[in-house]
C-alpha cells in the first residue's frame, strides 16, 4: 500500500530536549515536505526537499532542521524545542520535478507534538 | 508570505444538495491550485488540482473553477454525501513551495 508514515504519532516533551520526528514514504517520490497545522492558521510549510541532499526552507523554518540522506526518509529535527512549536505536524511526498512532476501530495497521518 | 484565504469558515448543506466552497488567493504568479480534504484525525487528502491557464476542471462529483481576474477559486461538490463532511483546504503553488488556506469545515446534514 502506497503510504507516508510518521513516528511518533504523539509526543509530549519538555523545552530544550532535542527530538526527531521520522517520515518515510514507499512511493519513490522525489519531493518531500513538512508542514505544521495550527488552529486558525491552516497548514504552513516548514521545509521541503526536491531530492536526496537537496533541502529548502518553507514559510516557517525557524527552530527546525531537516535532512534527506535517503530518498524515502525525511526526518524533522527540533534541536531545542520551545512551547510555540506545540503543533500538529504533517509530512508529505509527491512525484518530483520535470515532465513527470505532480501536484498531488500524499500526507502522513500527523504527529501531535506538545512542548511544555 | 502568500495569502490564501477562505470566504467562510463553516458550511452546512443538506445531503443530496450541491456544495460550493470558496477560496481567495493573492499571488498572480501561482501556476497551480489544489484542493484537499481533511477528515478528523487524518492527514489532508488530494481532491483535484487546476493549472492557472484553465478556468474549469471536473473530477468525480467535484468541479474546480478558477477566476484569475478576481483571484478566486471554488470547489463544487455535487450531490453532497455524509462522507463529504470534512475540512476543505485550497492551496496554491508557484514552484516548489505550497501555501494553504485556513480551511472550510463542511457539515452534511442527513
Amino acid at each position: 500500500e502506497a503510504q507516508v508514515t510518521q513516528n511518533p504519532r504523539y509526543l509530549i516533551t519538555v523545552t530544550g530536549k532535542k527530538l526527531t520526528v521520522t517520515c518515510s514514504q514507499n512511493m519513490n517520490h522525489e519531493y518531500m515536505s513538512w508542514y505544521r497545522q495550527d488552529p486558525g492558521l491552516g497548514l504552513r510549510q516548514i521545509y521541503y526537499s526536491m531530492n536526496v541532499e537537496v533541502t529548502d526552507k518553507g514559510d516557517v523554518p525557524e527552530g527546525y532542521k531537516v535532512s534527506r540522506k535517503e530518498k524515502r526518509n525525511f526526518p524533522l529535527i527540533l534541536e531545542s524545542p520551545s512551547p510555540n512549536q506545540t503543533s500538529l505536524y504533517f509530512c508529505a511526498s509527491k512525484r518530483g520535478g520535470g515532465m513527470f512532476a505532480s501536484y498531488e501530495q500524499y500526507f502522513g497521518p500527523g504527529t501531535r507534538l506538545t512542548v511544555t | 508570505g502568500e495569502s490564501v484565504g477562505l470566504h467562510l469558515p463553516t458550511l452546512s448543506v443538506q445531503e443530496g444538495d450541491n456544495s460550493i466552497i470558496n477560496c481567495a488567493y493573492s499571488n498572480s504568479a501561482s501556476d497551480y491550485f489544489i484542493w484537499y480534504k481533511q477528515e478528523s484525525g487524518k492527514g489532508p487528502q488530494f481532491i483535484i488540482d487546476i493549472r492557472s491557464n484553465m478556468d474549469k476542471r471536473q473530477g468525480q462529483r467535484v468541479t474546480v473553477l478558477l477566476n484569475k481576474t478576481v483571484k478566486h477559486l471554488s470547489l463544487q461538490i455535487a450531490a453532497t454525501q455524509p462522507g463529504d463532511s470534512a475540512v476543505y483546504f485550497c492551496a496554491e503553488t508557484a514552484g516548489n513551495q505550497f501555501y494553504f488556506g485556513t480551511g472550510t469545515s463542511l457539515t452534511v446534514i442527513p
